[in-house]
C-alpha cells in the first residue's frame, strides 16, 4: 500500500487566496483526520471523519477552514481566504474501525500564506 | 479531560547510550497510549502503541516502552542510541471510555544523538 497521500506537498499562496489541500486514505481505512502542526501549538486536529461523514469538526479554527469527504478515498481542506497566520504543515492520517487502531499519517502539506 | 505531558523539550545522548523519552498522561478512564516518530520534512511514524496486556511494549527500531498506570507514565526506552534516531517523538492518548476517536498529542520531545 502507498500509505496516505497528499497533495500538495508545498504550497505558497498570498493573503487571500483560496487554498485547497487533498488527501487519499489508505485504502480499507474508514477514518480520516485532519491535523495542523505549528511551533507554537503543536499538532492539533481540526476535524475526523468516519465512512466519509464528519464527526467532530470542533478543531476547525474558524468558517474561513471547510473539509469534505465525498467519497472513501478523497478528501479535501479548504481555506478560503487565507491568512499568514494559517502558515503551518497539514496532515492527513487514516485510520481503521476501532478505537485500538494505529492512526497512519501523510507526509503533509506545507502552507505558506504571505 | 484528556491530556498528555512531554516534560522534555530536548533530550541529548551518545550513541550507544541507553536513551529516554518521557511521557505522562491524564484520563478519566483506562488509556490507550501510543509512540510516534517524525523525522524532518515528514510526517508522523508509528512507533508502538499500549492497548493491554503486558506492561513493556516492544515496537519499531529497537524501541520500547513501559506502561506504568500507578505513575501514569509511558516512557520510551531504547537500550544503545543511534545517531539515526535523531528525529521528534510524540506521545499521545486515547481514553478507552471516550466514544471519540480523538488522539491527544503531546508536545514533542526533540532527541539529538552525539556521534
Amino acid at each position: 500500500d502507498a500509505g496516505v497521500i497528499q497533495s500538495p506537498r508545498h504550497e505558497v499562496t498570498e493573503m487571500g487566496q483560496e487554498v485547497t489541500l487533498r488527501c487519499k486514505p489508505i485504502s480499507g481505512h474508514d477514518y480520516l483526520f485532519w491535523y495542523r502542526q505549528t511551533m507554537m501549538r503543536g499538532l492539533e486536529l481540526l476535524i475526523y471523519f468516519n465512512n466519509n461523514v464528519p464527526i467532530d469538526d470542533s478543531g476547525m479554527p474558524e468558517d474561513r477552514f471547510s473539509a469534505k469527504m465525498p467519497n472513501a478515498s478523497f478528501s479535501t481542506l479548504k481555506i478560503q481566504p487565507s491568512e499568514p497566520r494559517d502558515s503551518a504543515v497539514y496532515f492527513c492520517a487514516s485510520s481503521t474501525l476501532g478505537v485500538q487502531e494505529t492512526q497512519y499519517f501523510g507526509p503533509g502539506t506545507r502552507l505558506l500564506v504571505l | 479531560a484528556q491530556s498528555v505531558a512531554q516534560p522534555e523539550d530536548q533530550v541529548n545522548v551518545a550513541e550507544g547510550n541507553p536513551l529516554t523519552v518521557k511521557c505522562t498522561y491524564s484520563v478519566s478512564g483506562n488509556p490507550y497510549l501510543f509512540w510516534y516518530v517524525q523525522y524532518p520534512n515528514r510526517g508522523l511514524q508509528f512507533l508502538l502503541k499500549y492497548i493491554t496486556g503486558d506492561n513493556l511494549v516492544k515496537g519499531s527500531y529497537g524501541f520500547e516502552a513501559e506502561f506504568n498506570k500507578s505513575q501514569t507514565s509511558f516512557h520510551l526506552k531504547k537500550p544503545s542510541a543511534l545517531v539515526s534516531d535523531s528525529a521528534l517523538y510524540f506521545c499521545a492518548v486515547r481514553d478507552v471510555t471516550d466514544s471519540s476517536y480523538k488522539l491527544i498529542f503531546g508536545s514533542g520531545t526533540r532527541l539529538l544523538v552525539r556521534p
